[in-house]
């Protein structure tokens, strides 16, 4: 079965610093990944989507994130962190054998120390 | 500016009383979904529907009950009989399944007293 998992339920990170968020998945089948970001009492929207094409991804506001089949990882990284990145992130997987379906993980908050 | 919008933000009830929540889209979208988040959990589908007039269950439907009688609108109804009601709902959209991305809705608190 599916599952994704999202390393540290809480990363802390300074302004101006690298933000790293974990993200391991399992599937049997190629898959298709995606990071999320949820702001405060807000719904999610789309930061990227891994899709079977460059296993470098570019996504909004900074952030990319890196397909590594051998390592089942697709961390989540922006070089320079701004106060305004504080968030709640998530990995998603989905594939043919969930039948296209989104399997989520638990989510990461990130907070950034001024 | 097109969007899905769920309403109310907020929302209280008594525990044994249904609640329906809103969720439209002016997105034009076919499918249609509706999660339940609690803190420290991931998103967990409840239903979803990718066409007018159907609908299927995802992961935790029990106590829980949709329709899907106009593209825009896909309400739904949480029942007394759903254990744990309190959460925070979402309702998201897409065009397609499968590599197409989910528009979501700002979400409705829902708290069962």
């Amino acid at each position: 079965a599916q599952s994704v998992t999202q390393l540290g339920s809480h990363v802390s990170v300074s302004e101006g610093a690298l933000v790293l968020l974990r993200c391991n998945y399992s599937s049997s089948v190629p898959p298709y990944l995606f990071w999320y970001v949820q702001y405060p009492n807000q719904g999610l929207q789309l930061l990227l989507k891994y899709t079977s094409a460059a296993t470098l991804v570019k996504g909004i506001n900074g952030f990319e994130a890196e397909f590594k089949k051998s390592e089942t990882s697709f961390h989540l990284t922006k070089p320079s962190a701004h106060m305004s990145d504080a968030a709640e992130y998530f990995c998603a997987v989905s594939d043919e054998d969930s039948n296209y379906q989104l399997i989520w993980g638990a989510g990461t908050k990130l907070i950034i120390k001024p | 500016d097109g969007g899905i919008t769920q309403s109310p933000k907020y929302l209280f009830r008594k525990e044994g009383q249904n609640v329906t929540l809103s969720c439209e889209q002016n997105l034009n979208h076919d499918a249609m979904y509706w999660y339940r988040q609690d803190p420290g959990q991931g998103l967990r589908l409840i239903y979803y529907s990718q066409i007018v007039n159907d609908f299927q269950k995802g992961d935790i439907a029990e106590g829980y009950s949709v329709s899907r009688e106009k593209k825009e609108s896909f309400p739904l109804t949480v029942t007394s009989a759903q254990k744990n009601p309190t959460a925070f709902y979402l309702c998201a959209s897409s065009n397609g399944q499968g590599l197409t991305p989910l528009h979501f809705g700002n979400g409705t608190r829902l708290t069962v007293t």
